[in-house]
């Protein structure tokens, strides 16, 4: 069966790097792209971008340039979101989905950045 | 960017009673190539990962129950469920995929009354 499996929580200090991981399973991985949102504490959904997984060509949605990279390992089926010199407004559930329609999702990652 | 506003914020519903929830896009979302809206519907409860309820607006996922359904063209949707249930209760956003940025409404919270 289709199965995202996404790495665990987070806890990280302003500044540092994270990287959050995307296990898929159950399906041939380059057919689909992957999606990524971010879910505030207490926030709605919001879309940050999508990732290739035939060229790994990725597409950042407007506010998700510069700190954030998505990345891919093949050999893994494994979808990657780094994001650099964390801040603290990016303290969020982080969630993986594939392609359109976001038919199957990770069960989040949530990541805590405090000093 | 296309925004989705949905209404209402919130909404109690008893339990075996109609509820709605509407959403409206700022442009048309309709795909050309199969002349079917790009919009979905998730059903999001307290700590776990949004679930796909409908997709082209009004199909509906598979194993999905029967009293959940969507509608509307052009830019207005709606999601219906038939018969209220108490499992029913969660957090429903609609969702255009038509264009980049792909973007959310902004959540209705369903409760029972």
């Amino acid at each position: 069966q289709v199965q995202l499996v996404q790495s665990g929580s987070e806890l990280k200090k302003p500044g540092a790097s994270v990287k959050v991981s995307c296990k898929a399973s159950g399906y041939s991985f380059t057919i689909y792209a992957i999606n990524w949102v971010r879910q505030a504490p207490g926030q709605g959904l919001e879309w940050m971008g999508w990732i290739d997984t035939n060229t790994g060509n990725p597409t950042y949605a407007q506010g998700f340039t510069g700190r954030f990279v998505f990345s891919l390992d093949t050999s893994l089926t494994t979808a990657y979101l780094q994001i650099n010199s964390l801040e603290a407004e990016d303290t969020a559930v982080y969630y993986c989905a594939r392609n359109v329609p976001y038919d199957f999702w990770g069960q989040g990652t949530l990541v805590t950045v405090s000093s | 960017d296309i925004v989705m506003t949905q209404s209402p914020d919130s909404l109690a519903v008893s339990l075996g009673e109609r509820a709605t929830i509407n959403c409206k896009s700022s442009q048309t979302i309709l795909y050309s190539s199969n002349n079917k809206n790009s919009l979905a519907w998730f059903q999001q409860k307290p700590g776990q990962a949004p679930e796909l309820l409908i997709y082209w607006a009004s199909t509906r996922e598979s194993g999905v129950p029967e009293r959940f359904s969507g509608s509307g063209s052009g830019t207005d949707f709606t999601l219906t469920i038939s018969s209220l249930q108490a499992e029913d209760v969660a957090v429903y956003y609609c969702h255009q995929y038509h264009s980049s940025p792909h973007t959310f409404g902004q959540g209705t919270k369903l409760e029972i009354k």
